[in-house]
């Protein structure tokens, strides 16, 4: 079983809604939960991290269950600059690697 | 932008040779983590560097190989290349000790074609 786990999508949405998607983890001692943003053949920036109680970039919206091991991200309003990959990211406690899930791609369309 | 440089841009190589990517860390971060990133995939970790020794590795073979040096640039050594090489590498930056989960800052990357 991979350590993270996302649905590649596509999602296509419209310009103005409201996109939602999931990834799951397999480690339950993860520790720090990451959504990153990658523009296609560039390199991943980090978008947000993801707290316990949840929490709220402007448009963003990231949440984390960790009784179901799954993290979450909401995208409101979406603009044509959010297409991209998303993708998620856990660590492990003391652990020096970022593990990454395959992405999620969204495409946002006017 | 995030200060983190990495040379070449893009490479061409055959099978069974050599290759060295380098990356330049952002000011003042000690750690230095090299990830491989295949068409469609998620950037899988390769090995890490703290201090000039390395501080944790994936499930690469030996034939990857790095260097960090004094002033916390790295290397990436990549020897015997096989198809399955082609692929983006990026390096990471952070400022760190082992085990640490300080924030890594991405490099462009080198994207890597063996032919």
């Amino acid at each position: 079983r991979k350590e993270v786990e996302q649905d590649p999508g596509p999602f296509n949405v419209p310009e103005g809604a409201t996109v939602a998607f999931n990834c799951t983890y397999s480690n339950s001692a993860s520790q720090s939960f990451f959504w990153y943003r990658q523009d296609c053949r560039k390199e991943p920036k980090l978008l947000m991290s993801v707290y316990s109680s949840g929490n709220e970039d402007g448009r963003f919206t990231a949440q984390l269950n960790r009784a179901s091991q799954y993290i979450s991200l909401l995208i409101r309003d979406s603009k044509l600059s959010d297409s991209a990959t998303y993708l998620c990211v856990v660590t492990s406690p003391n652990d020096y690697k970022l593990s990454f899930g395959a992405g999620t791609t969204v495409t946002v369309r006017a | 932008e995030t200060g983190v440089t990495q040379s070449p841009t893009h490479l061409i190589k055959t099978r069974g040779q050599q290759v060295t990517l380098r990356c330049s860390s952002q000011s003042g971060h000690n750690t230095v983590s090299w990830y491989q990133q295949a068409l469609g995939q998620g950037p899988q970790f390769i090995f890490q560097y703290y201090r000039e020794e390395e501080n944790g590795r994936g499930n690469f073979p030996p034939r990857f190989s790095g260097l960090q040096f004094p002033n916390y640039s790295s290397e990436l050594n990549v020897n015997a290349l096989e198809l399955d090489d082609s692929a983006l590498y990026l390096c990471a930056s952070s400022l760190d000790g082992p085990g640490g989960q300080e924030t890594q800052y991405f490099g462009p990357g080198t994207r890597l074609l063996v032919l």
